[in-house]
């Protein structure tokens, strides 16, 4: 079965770092890309980018480039989003998705339960 | 950038009805057009990929068209269990979701 696995719940203050992380398994996990969105509280889907695990080559919507890093471990299947200093406005589910297609970016099929990320003094 | 107008922001229907969901896009982006339902608390499922391919497993009472700049979403005869948002997303180099549709049946 073909499935990601999502790292706990995180609870940081401003100007913390933090690396959370997605799982996959039941497929090669360097023949897909890994694409994270932020949904926001009450909010809806933002789409940040992603990351092909085969070459590490990375992708950013213009709207978190340089605010995220995403990064992958081939050994481990596992692919991470980290930021360097949290903003109380980074506080929302952050979710790992795979495509359908290892061909492309677009089509996200298959999906993780979500990082809940809360940022607050 | 390309951006998405996605509307209604919300509806309201009955079991049985047929609804409908439009996305606009500010330029062509073909048939690049993807639709996914969120119900609280869990994750997106994807329903609609190229504008118009059922995912395996949805039911047919979803169906998707359009090409070029506008899109539909439709949902003939509603059930209970659509009761949900619903987000277009485009891919055309980089990628936007819509602002999404809530469906509330009533």
């Amino acid at each position: 079965e073909v499935q990601l696995v999502q790292s706990g719940a995180e609870v940081k203050k401003p100007g913390e770092s933090l690396k959370i992380s997605c799982k996959a398994s039941g497929y090669y996990f360097t023949t897909y890309w890994i694409v994270w969105v932020r949904q926001m509280p009450g909010k809806g889907l933002e789409w940040m980018g992603g990351i092909y695990p085969g070459d590490s080559r990375t992708l950013y919507s213009p709207s978190f480039q340089g605010q995220v890093t995403f990064s992958a471990d081939k050994s481990m299947s596992t692919a991470y989003l980290q930021w360097n200093s949290l903003e109380a406005s980074d506080t929302a589910i952050y979710y790992c998705a795979r495509p359908r297609y290892s061909t492309n970016i677009d089509a996200l099929q298959i999906w993780g339960p979500g990082t809940m990320v809360t940022v607050s003094s | 950038d390309i951006q998405m107008i996605q509307s209604p922001s919300s509806l309201s229907a009955s079991v049985g009805d047929r609804v409908t969901i439009t996305c606009r896009a500010s330029q062509s982006i073909s048939n690049s057009l993807n639709w996914y339902q969120q119900k609280p608390g869990e994750a997106p499922k994807l329903l609609i990929y190229g504008s118009s391919i059922l995912l395996s497993g949805v039911p047919s009472r979803f169906s998707g068209s359009g090409s070029g700049t506008d899109f539909t979403l439709t949902i003939f005869s509603l059930q209970p269990e659509d009761s949900a948002t619903y987000y277009c997303q485009h891919y055309f180099g980089t990628s936007l979701f819509g602002r999404g549709t809530k469906l509330e049946i009533e």
